[in-house]
C-alpha cells in the first residue's frame, strides 16, 4: 500500500519558471491537502480539496493553483516561481470526516528551491 | 480566529525519562480535534495521537498520551520512557468545524540524550 506519493522529491527552479508538483493517493480518501513548511516553521495550508472537481483556498494560496480531476490525484501548480516559494511542500489526504481520529496521511515531501 | 501555540522551541530529555511538550490552542468552536505529529530528521510527518473536543478521557497510544485540559485550552503531549529515536520535531495541530482545515503550531524540537 503506497499511501500518498509525491514527486519530485527535490527540485531547483529559476525565478519565473513554472512546475507541477504531483500527488497521488491510493487510499480512496476524499480529502486532499497541500501544505508548505518554511524552515523552522509549522505547516501552512495552500489549497485543499473535498472531492473530485472541488477545491478551495487555504491560508497561503497566492502563486499556486490546483486541480482535482480524480479522487487519486491532486497536483499543485506553481506559476512564475519566486524565491518566496522556496519551501518544503507536503501533500496529505484523509477520510471525509474532518475530525477523523486517524489524522492525515502525508507524502514524503518535495523540497523546492527557487534561485 | 483559530490558533495553535507551542512555546518550547527546543527541549532536552534524558533517555528513559518522561517529557511533556506543551500546546495551547484558541478556538470559538465547540467541536474540534487535536493532533500531534512527529517529524524526524528524514522529514516525513508521522501522526501520533488524536483527541476530540468531546472526549472525556485523555487519549493514549503506546508511550504517547495527550493531557487534555479543555478549560485551559491545552493539549500537552507526554512521552513516557523516552528513546533516542524520539529525537525529532513535534507539531501540535487542530482541526475545526466549519472548515476542512488543520492548523499547525510552530513545533518543538526534542533532543533525547543517552
Amino acid at each position: 500500500n503506497a499511501g500518498v506519493t509525491q514527486t519530485p522529491k527535490f527540485r531547483i527552479l529559476k525565478i519565473g519558471q513554472s512546475m507541477t508538483l504531483q500527488c497521488t493517493q491510493d487510499m480512496n480518501h476524499n480529502y486532499m491537502y497541500w501544505y508548505r513548511q518554511d524552515p523552522g516553521m509549522g505547516l501552512k495550508l495552500i489549497y485543499y480539496s473535498v472531492g473530485a472537481g472541488i477545491t478551495d483556498k487555504g491560508e497561503v494560496p497566492n502563486g499556486y493553483n490546483v486541480s482535482r480531476s480524480t479522487t487519486e490525484d491532486f497536483p499543485l501548480r506553481l506559476e512564475l516561481a519566486a524565491p518566496s516559494q522556496t519551501s518544503v511542500y507536503f501533500c496529505a489526504s484523509s477520510y471525509a470526516v474532518e475530525n477523523r481520529a486517524d489524522g492525515y496521511t502525508f507524502g514524503s515531501g518535495t523540497r523546492l528551491t527557487v534561485v | 480566529a483559530q490558533k495553535i501555540t507551542q512555546t518550547q522551541p527546543g527541549m532536552f530529555v534524558q533517555e528513559k525519562e518522561a517529557v511533556t511538550l506543551d500546546c495551547t490552542y484558541d478556538t470559538s468552536d465547540q467541536s474540534y480535534g487535536l493532533f500531534w505529529y512527529k517529524q524526524p530528521s528524514s522529514g516525513e510527518m508521522i501522526f501520533l495521537i488524536y483527541q476530540g473536543s468531546y472526549d472525556e478521557q485523555n487519549a493514549t497510544e503506546g508511550r504517547y498520551s495527550l493531557n487534555f485540559q479543555k478549560a485551559r485550552k491545552s493539549a500537552n503531549l507526554v512521552i513516557s520512557a523516552s528513546q533516542l529515536g524520539d529525537s525529532a520535531m513535534y507539531f501540535c495541530a487542530m482541526s475545526y468545524t466549519g472548515g476542512f482545515k488543520t492548523i499547525f503550531g510552530a513545533g518543538t524540537r526534542l533532543f533525547v540524550k543517552a
